[in-house]
């Protein structure tokens, strides 16, 4: 079936640093990508998505690039706040992947 | 919108019990989700419906483990009997069926069966 592969955690940054979580697919076609955030006691919510090939995806700074050729849809943010910690998560459809514990240190 | 809505957020249960998980999905979403989040396996998909009719439950683990929705309002997963490695956090998702395909998630109930 349809698996999502991203960067394992927990990732510890400090602020104002260049984020990167690593999200490949390997669904054929061309299916919705998405990037959910949890911030701790609370269910997944949405952070941004794109829907076709080439697709630019952005939310509060963050940015993904639905990248057919590589099947990829990495996370990136220039510059990172401590608001930030929190675990995201790629998805494909309904699939998810293990999720990346992100922290932010002042 | 009230969001989607589970009930209880923490549940404490010993071994053998059952346990009930509620769900009321945001109205006007026809499509609503079980999930199960574990430290090992991340987010599983358990059971999803769509107008109320179960399409795929491929990802329930055991017979014990059953989920109902009754209506488009209300959804229940039952485990029976409980076990210890059942401890987890359930999440229930909804969304239109089509069209914008993002999920809504509720808060979540935190399961730990003793």
């Amino acid at each position: 079936g349809d698996s999502v592969t991203q960067m394992e955690g927990p990732v510890t940054l400090s602020e104002e640093a260049f984020l990167t979580i690593n999200c490949t697919y390997t669904a054929t076609g061309y299916p919705s990508l998405f990037w959910y955030v949890q911030y701790p006691g609370e269910g997944l919510q949405l952070l941004l998505k794109a829907t076709k090939a080439d697709d630019k995806g952005s939310n509060k700074g963050f940015e993904a690039t639905y990248r057919k050729e590589t099947t990829s849809f990495h996370l990136e943010k220039g510059s990172v706040q401590v608001s930030d910690s929190a675990v995201y998560f790629c998805a494909e459809k309904l699939t998810f992947g293990t999720g990346t514990r992100l922290t932010i240190i002042p | 919108d009230a969001g989607v809505i589970q009930s209880p957020r923490h549940e404490v249960t010993e071994m053998g019990q059952e346990v009930t998980l509620r769900c009321k999905p945001i109205s006007g979403h026809n499509s609503l989700f079980w999930y199960r989040q574990t430290m090992m396996r991340g987010l599983e998909l358990l059971i999803y419906f769509n107008n109320n009719v179960p399409i795929d439950d491929s990802g329930m683990p055991e017979d014990r483990f059953s989920a109902k929705m009754p209506n488009a309002s209300f959804s229940t997963l039952k485990i029976q009997p409980s076990e210890p490695r059942d401890s987890a956090v359930y999440f229930c998702a909804s969304r239109t069926t089509g069209g914008d395909e993002k999920l809504f998630f509720g808060s979540g109930t935190q399961l730990s069966v003793l």
